[in-house]
């Protein structure tokens, strides 16, 4: 069983279109985050959620919204794509803040 | 503010060589510090974590890692380097006093010369 796991894998997708990226890691974590990862393999944090409540927000548009029904799930929903958004997104999960990360294998969103 | 630096962009050795892929991290408390490997069109996975106690940590595939603290330093090692070992490689550092995220480093590509 795939411990994280991120759908879907691939997303080909027009400007101005509104899209979503599912989550969901069967670990039993309380903690989960999505990262961007760029043409250049930057990798940015986004959100991190702590038992459905977001507990960091960082600078991005608010075109991009966290979405947890449940601890085992951490949507991403985005709004109006732009062609900078092109990247792949990554979730993963987290036990503590001493803990690791486990990484889902990325979304590679390309916005055409 | 927390901050993670890898100064070297790729990384060549030849298989057999030891290998050493530096990372250098800036915090305002203790540092969380972990490596992470990417091979292509995959997530990134786990390798190690220095947390507390022993300077030298070992991990995942015979990789260990120093922490320095007087050099804020970080660096991944491998005695003898092989070709499967090719890969992306991440730095991160977590504040034990900040907040929850993790932040990495821009990634250096190791390459292993047959």
């Amino acid at each position: 069983d795939t411990a994280v796991s991120q759908t879907p894998k691939y997303l080909v997708t027009q400007m101005g279109n509104d899209k979503s990226i599912k989550c969901e890691q069967n670990l039993g974590h309380d903690t989960m985050y999505w990262y961007k990862q760029d043409s250049k393999k930057f990798l940015k944090i986004m959100f991190s959620y702590n038992n459905k409540e977001l507990i960091i927000n960082e600078t991005v548009p608010n075109r991009f919204s966290p979405k947890s029904p449940d601890k085992a799930h951490l949507n991403l929903h985005i709004n109006s794509l732009e062609l900078g958004d092109s990247a792949v997104y990554f979730c993963a999960s987290s036990q503590s803040r001493v803990a690791q990360l486990f990484f889902g294998s990325g979304t590679q969103l390309s916005v055409l | 503010a927390q901050s993670v630096a890898q100064p070297e962009d790729q990384v060549n050795v030849a298989e057999g060589n030891p290998l050493t892929v530096k990372c250098t991290y800036s915090v305002s408390g203790n540092p969380y510090l972990f490596w992470y490997v990417q091979y292509p069109n995959r997530g990134l996975q786990f390798l190690l974590k220095y947390i507390t106690g022993d300077n030298l940590v070992k991990g995942s595939y015979g990789f260990e890692a120093e922490f320095n603290k007087s050099q804020t330093s970080f660096h991944l090692k491998k005695p003898s380097a092989l070709v499967s070992d090719s890969a992306l490689y991440f730095c991160a550092v977590r504040d034990a006093a900040g907040a929850n995220n993790l932040f990495f480093g821009t990634g250096t590509r190791l390459t292993v010369i047959p």
